[in-house]
């Protein structure tokens, strides 16, 4: 089984709804991580959580909103979805007791289109 | 602030040596690394560097860090068809806790 999961996998929504996306893991890390990638730009950090009462914006978290329910899960929410935020979002944790503490495991990816 | 380039393409024939180039702003990094990414799924840790090392090698890579020109490289040997992918650099920033990674290069492996 994955230690990092991603749902959904592939999502197509309407511009100005709120969409969701959730992250699992089971490598026990406090350390979680929410990036989007798209095409010639690499993957930008939206958010990440070091614990459960941890919340940090990363460069690009406008129009984002992140919860951390538990230590093993960190959801994503688009409150109003717009076309620009179409792209591959990505899950990832660490922990900092390894490689220097910055060595990310990421998920499987969400491919994310608003229309 | 904390800058990662890469280019965005490199096309090798398969058996020869691979070179994939980044440079960096940070001079503080500690740690760099190198992800690989293959078509339709998440990045994967290749190897890492500390930044007090000048090279590190793990059987087909080498990794060579420049840390006076901020230059960090990735040589793969006998580059396969199975190492075709996009490839991340990314550094650990003296002054965060986070990564910054660079735009990716992909990598084509012509048979």
């Amino acid at each position: 089984d994955a230690d990092v999961t991603q749902t959904p996998r592939n999502r197509i929504t309407k511009t100005g709804k709120r969409i969701m996306l959730e992250c699992s893991q089971t490598k026990g890390h406090d350390r979680m991580y929410w990036y989007r990638q798209d095409p010639g730009l690499g993957l930008r950090l939206i958010y990440y959580s070091f614990d459960v009462k941890d919340i940090n914006k990363g460069e690009i978290s406008d129009g984002y909103s992140v919860s951390r329910q538990a230590q093993a899960k960190f959801s994503l929410s688009l409150e109003s979805a717009i076309p620009n935020q179409t792209a591959l979002y990505f899950c990832a944790t660490s922990d900092p007791k390894f490689s220097g503490g910055y060595e990310q495991y990421f998920g499987p990816g969400t491919r994310l289109t608003v229309t | 602030g904390e800058d990662v380039e890469q280019s965005l393409f490199l096309s090798v024939r398969e058996g020869d040596s691979s070179v994939i180039n980044c440079t960096y702003t940070d001079s503080s990094s500690t740690y760099l690394y190198w992800y690989k990414q293959e078509p339709g799924a998440g990045l994967q840790l290749l190897t890492y560097i500390f930044s007090n090392m000048d090279m590190k090698q793990d059987q087909r890579l080498t990794v060579l860090l420049n840390k006076k020109d901020k230059h960090l490289s990735l040589r793969i040997a006998d580059t396969q068809t199975g190492d075709s992918a996009i490839y991340f650099c990314a550094e650990k920033g003296g002054a965060t806790n986070k990564l910054i990674f660079g735009t990716g290069t992909l990598l084509a492996v012509q048979p």
